[in-house]
């Protein structure tokens, strides 16, 4: 079974901090991403990448940053937390790109921000 | 947005009944993928269905597509406790290279 974990499970944060959330897959998946849940909603794309180095912003990447340095890993950072920002964020991984693709998820990191 | 729904959609039912979830959306997809999120989980893909199935099986799941009134709809026959969750559908995103979710619709099946 594909694995992806998440860490950590919960943090919370100041205002003005950086937070660093990290994501670890073992799918040996090109495609990994990272989406936002807030409270009786769905799910928001904020980046994703599709190979090491590199990448790409999705719907949402204000005030997000993203680093992929391999395959296996990929962290989503916020350089200055704010209010806004407290939600269930989650990594995925996919084999490849496209609306046909099965997405495999994390657990989620909560993350408030105080 | 490309949905029709934006709010999180909650049902209530007793084990053993039935139960269809729909969802609408706005720009033109070939595939609907539904997933299923249990409490304190990631979300987990059930089924996913292309245009040309227009209704798709998977043990107790049957989910339908109908790209005319671009709609889709997962039911669940026989509902145990342990279906429990909130069910997402999910589509082609702009430009057609990425998933995009729906609001979901929180399903409370009591014993």
């Amino acid at each position: 079974e594909a694995a992806v974990t998440q860490s950590p499970r919960s943090k919370v944060a100041v205002t003005g901090g950086k937070v660093t959330l990290s994501c670890h897959q073992t799918n040996n998946h090109d495609y990994m991403y990272w989406y936002r849940q807030d409270t009786g909603h769905g799910l928001r794309l904020i980046h994703y990448s599709y190979v090491a180095d590199s990448t790409e912003k999705g719907d949402i990447p204000d005030g997000y940053k993203a680093s992929r340095p391999s395959q296996e890993n990929f962290s989503l950072i916020l350089e200055l937390a704010s209010l806004s920002q407290t939600a269930v964020y989650f990594c995925a991984s996919s084999a490849a790109r496209g609306p046909n693709e099965r997405l495999f998820f994390g657990h989620g990191t909560k993350l408030s921000v105080l | 947005s490309q949905w029709g729904e934006e709010n999180l959609q909650a049902l209530s039912i007793q084990e053993g009944e039935d139960v269809t979830m729909n969802c609408s959306y706005k720009t033109y997809t070939t595939v609907v993928q539904w997933y299923r999120q249990k409490s304190g989980k990631g979300p987990a893909q059930l089924i996913l269905i292309r245009s040309n199935e227009r209704e798709k099986r998977s043990g107790r799941l049957r989910a339908t597509l109908d790209t005319s009134s671009q709609s889709s709809s997962l039911s669940i026959t026989g509902t145990l406790a342990t279906d429990t969750a909130v069910y997402f559908c999910a589509t082609e995103g702009t430009g057609g290279y990425k998933v995009v979710f729906g609001s979901g619709t929180r399903l409370l099946v009591s014993p």
